[in-house]
């Protein structure tokens, strides 16, 4: 099946830091990529959603400044979070459209913010 | 995306069948019904989805009520390592955005 690869796993930065994650899809090409946000006990959030060669979608209520979002190439999507702090620590997945409608996830990266 | 509501929580035996319900009472004819389930601290697997048909596959399968409000998931043989929250989820799929509601806490029980 369809892979989507997510790095880092985890990272542990400080308060006002930059943080960049990236999500790849290795045997496919996603024109697509959707980003998510989970915290501790809670369900996903969907973030933005990522087009290729265009600006990214936000949800309503997440900072399109905060959380930049590009999407260069057919198969990588990148999440940067600006000026991190202790409340952006959580749980972040991307996801990817492989062939028909299934939706593959990474295994997401845990960033902890100090 | 059609709201889905699944029970909270519930606890299988260990190698017998589990049943996980979902409804889906104001999903559209295009919308599919996706399962996902998610182990702690790691990204969603994808288990199957259906249209109008009921699926199987090596992981599962899925009964779709004939006025697609409802589904089941069947785990034929549910082992410990199918403890989970399981996801119940309609949606267009492909590159239409997916929004997971708060899902089904599975506990396979020795």
């Amino acid at each position: 099946g369809a892979v989507v690869s997510q790095h880092p796993s985890w990272v542990i930065c400080k308060s006002g830091t930059s943080v960049k994650i990236e999500c790849r899809s290795l045997d496919f090409q996603a024109t697509t990529m959707f980003w998510y946000r989970q915290f501790p006990k809670q369900s996903l959030m969907l973030m933005a959603t990522s087009n290729e060669g265009s600006k990214a979608t936000y949800e309503q209520g997440v900072e399109k400044d905060k959380f930049l979002i590009n999407h260069a190439s057919l198969t990588l999507s990148t999440l940067t979070v600006t000026s991190a702090h202790p409340e952006d620590s959580s749980f972040y997945i991307c996801s990817a459209a492989g062939s028909g409608e299934k939706l593959f996830f990474g295994s997401g990266t845990q960033l902890s913010v100090l | 995306d059609a709201k889905t509501t699944q029970p909270p929580s519930m606890d299988c035996a260990e190698g017998r069948a589990a049943n996980l319900p979902c409804n889906h009472s104001t999903i559209s004819g295009n919308e599919y019904v996706y399962w996902y389930r998610q182990i702690h601290s790691q990204g969603p697997q994808y288990i199957i989805h259906g249209l109008k048909n009921n699926e199987t596959n090596e992981m599962a399968s899925l009964i779709i009520t004939e006025d697609r409000k409802s589904s089941t998931l069947i785990l034929p043989h549910a082992t410990l390592r199918d403890t989970a929250v399981y996801y119940c989820i309609a949606g267009k799929g492909g590159n239409n955005r997916l929004a997971f509601g708060k899902g089904n806490q599975v506990v396979v029980i020795p």
